[in-house]
């Protein structure tokens, strides 16, 4: 059974820096690509960052391209997101999802979500 | 970037109705369009993948169908659990990956 478990949540005040990781088991984590995917709240989707499945390719919407670095570790089969220079529309439910091989992002499991507030 | 707009934003509709619900696309996304649902305090849970497969575990009556700009997601007979909100995805042309801004389905 796929299980994503994200945890590094919580409050941070604007410019500060979190680290979220998502842990990841029931398949083989070095075969697919990842995702973070994060909810406003009361709003909608929005993609954050995805990785390849060798770790050498990593893409990021622009809002936070060059403030958050998307990265994994296969030896704890875990997926990362350092998130630097926080703003307040950054706060949000943040999960991450596995998705197909190669740039296949086929979304098709999710984590139970972890939350993050970014707030004074 | 790719613009999703779903449509309706609400849909209201009784147990064993037939449930209709639009996705447009602001240009072509061949057929590189998902469905997710998502239930109060749940993550998206994935329905429907390029148009029209149906993802692991996910009941017949759920079925996807379009091409190009124009998709649908037709639940046949709603179920009771099936009252939540549905949002489009697509993967054609990232990043970023878009989706849409959701359609609430509710018991009326």
């Amino acid at each position: 059974e796929v299980q994503l478990l994200e945890s590094g949540g919580g409050l941070v005040q604007p410019g500060g820096s979190l680290r979220l990781s998502c842990a990841a088991s029931g398949f083989t984590f070095s075969s697919y690509a990842m995702s973070w995917v994060r909810q406003a709240p009361g709003g909608g989707l929005e993609w954050v960052s995805a990785v390849g499945e060798s770790g050498g390719s990593t893409y990021y919407r622009d809002s936070v391209k060059g403030r958050f670095t998307i990265s994994r570790d296969y030896s704890k089969n875990t997926l990362y997101l350092e998130m630097n220079s926080l703003r307040g529309e950054d706060t949000a439910v943040y999960y991450c999802a596995k998705a197909g091989r190669g740039t296949n992002m086929i979304l098709d499991y999710w984590g139970q979500g972890i939350l993050v507030t970014v707030s004074s | 970037e790719v613009v999703l707009t779903q449509s309706p934003a609400t849909l209201s509709l009784s147990p064993g109705e037939r449930a209709t619900l639009s996705c447009r696309a602001s240009q072509s996304v061949n057929n590189y369009l998902a469905w997710f649902q998502q239930k109060p305090g749940q993550p998206p849970r994935l329905l429907i993948y390029d148009t029209s497969n149906r993802a692991t575990g996910i009941p017949a009556r759920f079925s996807g169908s379009g091409s190009g700009t124009d998709f649908t997601l037709t639940i046949s007979s709603l179920e009771p659990e099936d009252f939540a909100v549905y949002y489009c995805q697509q993967r054609f042309s990232w990043p970023p990956l878009t989706f849409g801004g959701g359609t609430k389905v509710e018991i009326k």
